[in-house]
């Protein structure tokens, strides 16, 4: 089971784009990289998700080197809006549910 | 579509005293899932249910029992509540398919707390 490490908090400021990087360097050969949002007092929600290179949806990219051992997640000009607790989550193709652990987080503060 | 609810939405209870949770999706999703959140921790894995009348053991499957007899509903029981229960408890249910079963649905969440 691959383990993941995030910086626990970071800041910006609105208007800036903002890269979290997620390390997870005994990523398996089957493994997907899924990163969710959480704002206070709600449930999780699903950001986005990639395998290798380069995934883009409306709200964010991803960004994965062609070692997969991080991923970086990226946000266009954030808002105030913006402000969560991004979990980096690292899961077996055809494994187990049981193996998905959503970690601590890294919690983005953006300001006026 | 409601998506994914969660009842209650609050609940005090007396170490020892029992309670249901109950989680209800609309989505037709074969995956289900029940974590506990704790003060400045992530989400933890307690049970979880690839399907009507399976279920399985997370993270953190001590003290508590789950339940899936219906497809849309999954039911998460603490028979005895000690105080170490005291959290906030998210259900979400997801897609079957590897890819896409990583793509969760998060209910409103339960706040509960043992005195």
């Amino acid at each position: 089971l691959a383990k993941t490490t995030q910086p626990i908090s970071m800041d910006s400021y609105e208007g800036q784009e903002v890269n979290i990087t997620c390390s997870h360097n005994n990523i398996a050969t089957n493994d997907y990289i899924t990163w969710y949002q959480q704002f206070p007092s709600q449930g999780p929600r699903f950001i986005i998700q990639g395998y290798k290179t380069k995934v883009t949806n409306e709200v964010a990219s991803l960004f994965i080197p062609a070692d997969r051992k991080s991923s970086t997640l990226s946000l266009p000009r954030v808002s105030l809006s913006d402000t969560a607790v991004y979990y980096c989550l690292v899961g077996p193709y055809g494994g187990s549910q049981g193996n998905l652990i959503f970690g601590k987080g890294t919690k983005l503060s953006v300001k006026p | 579509n409601a998506g994914v609810t969660q009842t209650p939405k609050f609940r005090v209870l007396k170490t020892g005293q029992s309670m249901t949770l109950l989680c209800a999706q609309d989505m037709n999703h074969e995956y289900m899932y029940w974590y506990r959140q704790d003060p400045g921790m992530g989400l933890r894995l307690i049970h979880y249910s690839v399907g009507e009348g399976t279920t399985a053991k997370g993270e953190v499957p001590d003290g508590y029992n789950v339940s899936r007899l219906k497809k849309q509903n999954f039911l998460l029981g603490l028979e005895s509540a000690a105080p170490s229960q005291t959290s906030v408890y998210f259900c979400a249910s997801s897609p079957s398919g590897t890819r896409k079963s990583y793509e969760q649905y998060f209910g409103p969440g339960t706040r509960l707390t043992v005195t």
